[in-house]
């Protein structure tokens, strides 16, 4: 069953606006990774969040975590169209599974 | 190779047959998941592997379904008497222990017909 879920499921914007994506998930995690799909092949990891950390940066990424409200948002700021893809969560728990929600397509218009 | 290698790249068959898809991981890559997306929808959790062993097979969805992996290396998914069901992108990654990423293989897109 999945244990993580993204919101929302699409998300269409403008090119140079910010995009915010929310990830929430049901049980105790390790830590949090943000994934990018596209064309619907081989997903390439984009940030990861240890469960001690609350915010984390990386270029135009921007992750946050609570682990009170089991819930992540990723924000990628000045998008650009290239940055058009789905978006996955995971969580890495103490045991083995990783689990995906359905992701956020994100479409960046020109 | 410099990443996850999965093959065949497109697998089609007819309904009933068997099919085996391979994955090769990262050298040194302990840790090894198989993962299935049926179009347009997110990742559903297969099984993972811990060198040798699947200490997690949960996800697989039915008897028809197999895994192994030798040597702690490839790995190979095997679907019995395919159903038009199990048409999908097959996904693979690997990882060098735990919290760390994911490297992904493009997949294998099986089409039963």
């Amino acid at each position: 069953s999945q244990q993580g879920e993204e919101d929302p499921q699409a998300l269409s914007i403008q090119e140079g606006e910010n995009a915010t994506m929310n990830c929430s998930y049901k049980t105790s995690i390790n830590n949090l990774q943000w994934y990018r799909q596209n064309s619907g092949r081989g997903l390439v990891h984009l940030i990861l969040i240890r469960s001690n950390e609350r915010e984390k940066h990386s270029g135009r990424l921007r992750v946050t975590l609570d682990t009170s409200k089991k819930s992540s948002s990723l924000l990628i700021t000045a998008s650009r169209a290239a940055d058009t893809a789905s978006y996955f969560c995971l969580g890495e728990t103490s045991g083995s599974r990783l689990t995906f929600g359905e992701g956020t397509q994100l479409t960046v218009n020109p | 190779g410099a990443g996850v290698s999965q093959s065949p790249s497109n697998k089609v068959t007819e309904k009933g047959k068997d099919v085996e898809l391979r994955c090769d991981p990262i050298s040194g890559h302990t840790a090894l998941y198989w993962y299935r997306q049926s179009l347009g929808q997110g990742l559903e959790f297969l099984i993972y592997f811990q060198g040798n062993s699947a200490p997690d097979k949960s996800g697989l969805p039915s008897d028809r379904f197999s895994a192994e992996r030798t040597g702690g290396s490839v790995s190979t998914l095997t679907i019995q008497r395919t159903q038009q069901e199990d048409s999908a992108v097959y996904l693979c990654a690997s990882s060098s222990h735990g919290n760390s990423p994911l490297h992904f293989g493009n997949g294998t897109r099986l089409t039963v017909t």
